[in-house]
């Protein structure tokens, strides 16, 4: 167990429809990342939060938005899906966004498949 | 833009049999360099941060080294249980500090 905690493991749904995944950060991390990763893409960054406030943008669609709560969970919102959009989604977390002396801690990710 | 390349895209060694993975990078001022190995299902998993040309650092079958345009991951006398996705990752030193990843190398073992 990594210490980042990701809910669901698994979510099939159809195309046009919306989904939430979920994120706890491992204890004393104040930032979250969420990651993409697909076999023809690798690993792509999406988002970064830093202690509630967002802090950098990748290449997350429009379709997608994700935010950091007061409790430092997070939730990466998937709306209007796509078949493109089945990948699996890892959210990550580290102390700060600078010293990153043992990188990040990934959680287990999200496996979507959109259908 | 930063920019991580990986070679060889896959690698099947036989145990006991060592190699080296490279990973080529283009960063505007490096911050560090990473190692993570990735099972099949799982989120990486981190081995090592390199900071400045010349350092290395080991761990058990794993040393990973670093000059200013690339890193090695050696693997000596490598077993099944080494086989894994090993992805590389470079830190900038300014703007976002977000990492770029490469896409990685998958290395099977077989006993």
């Amino acid at each position: 167990d990594s210490g980042v905690t990701q809910t669901p493991k698994h979510l099939i749904t159809a195309t046009g429809q919306r989904v939430t995944l979920r994120c706890s950060p491992r204890s004393g991390d104040l930032s979250v990342y969420w990651y993409q990763q697909s076999l023809d893409q690798g690993l792509q960054f999406l988002i970064q939060y830093y202690n509630g406030e967002e802090r950098a943008k990748g290449n997350i669609l429009e379709r997608f938005s994700a935010q950091q709560f007061p409790d430092l969970h997070s939730e990466l919102n998937l709306s209007s899906l796509e078949l493109g959009d089945s990948a699996l989604y890892f959210c990550a977390s580290s102390p700060s966004p600078k010293t990153l002396n043992y990188g990040y801690t990934f959680g287990s990710g999200t496996r979507l498949t959109v259908v | 833009e930063d920019q991580v390349t990986q070679s060889p895209e896959a690698l099947r060694l036989q145990e006991g049999e060592s190699s080296s993975l490279n990973c080529s990078y283009t960063v505007s001022g490096l911050r560090g360099l990473f190692w993570y190995r990735q099972d099949p299902g799982k989120g990486p998993e981190f081995l090592f941060t390199l900071y400045s040309a010349g350092e290395e650092k080991e761990k058990e079958r794993l040393k990973a080294t670093l000059t200013k345009k690339e890193s090695f991951l050696h693997i000596t006398a490598p077993k099944p249980e080494d086989s894994a996705t090993y992805l590389c990752a470079v830190q900038p030193s300014g703007g976002s500090y977000i990492p770029t990843f490469g896409r990685g190398t998958s290395l099977i073992v077989h006993p």
